[in-house]
């Protein structure tokens, strides 16, 4: 069975500023894909970046960025210039290939700091 | 997400009283998901869709059960509400073969007093 793991149940940064959340994950799978979700206080969940596994190229979504390291099974969001709005819990997922149901890790709470 | 909507979205019910969660998808997706959302825990699978009449259990299945008679529809049913089951519950759905992430409903806070 998978597990995700995040370690960091709560964290803050200045506006403007850059901060990373980790993520790791434990599978026996070669191929899957990997997510970072967003829930802001209106309990939408909003996807932020997705990664698949067997491109070794980092996804990129404007601010957003992540470090996928496949050997350390880490998959780690990195937001730059952070705004007032990115203020909510970040939720990261894995999904096998063929699978359709996620898995994911208990959530990392964020603060935006004026 | 305007394709899905769940009803109703709060709700206070008592210990040991029936309740029935409704997902109304108009996205046509084969899969729909039940999670529940506790703090600690992320997201946990209840049950899943994989068409109509065809479910399945996920992590977190006892003392719930689901239907599914269309495809737009995906219920979901405490049958004797517990407080362990005090939750946000959200529902997804999947287009199928499309691993791009699930389409989410805006959740039910469900309080058992």
């Amino acid at each position: 069975a998978q597990t995700v793991t995040q370690s960091q149940p709560e964290m803050s940064v200045q506006e403007a500023e850059t901060v990373t959340l980790s993520c790791t994950y434990d599978t026996s799978e070669s191929n899957y894909y990997l997510f970072w979700y967003k829930q802001p206080p209106s309990r939408q969940m909003i996807l932020v970046i997705r990664q698949e596994a067997y491109k070794q190229q980092n996804a990129t979504e404007n601010r957003f960025s992540v470090n996928f390291q496949k050997a350390a099974k880490s998959f780690s969001l990195k937001i730059s210039d952070s705004q007032l709005g990115d203020t909510a819990m970040y939720f990261c997922a894995f999904m096998k290939v063929y699978g359709q149901n996620f898995v994911f890790g208990p959530g990392t709470r964020l603060s935006v700091l004026p | 997400d305007a394709g899905i909507t769940q009803s109703p979205r709060h709700k206070v019910t008592e210990t040991g009283t029936p309740v029935t969660l409704r997902c109304h998808q108009t996205e046509n997706h084969r899969y729909m998901y039940w999670y529940r959302q506790d703090p600690g825990h992320g997201l946990r699978l209840i049950h899943y869709s994989y068409g109509v009449k065809d479910t399945d259990k996920g992590e977190v299945s006892d003392g719930y059960s689901v239907s599914r008679s269309k495809t737009e529809d995906f219920l979901l049913t405490l049958e004797s509400a517990t407080s362990s089951q005090t939750s946000v519950y959200f529902c997804a759905t999947q287009l199928q073969g499309a691993n791009y992430g699930y389409t989410f409903g805006s959740g039910t806070r469900l309080t058992v007093v």
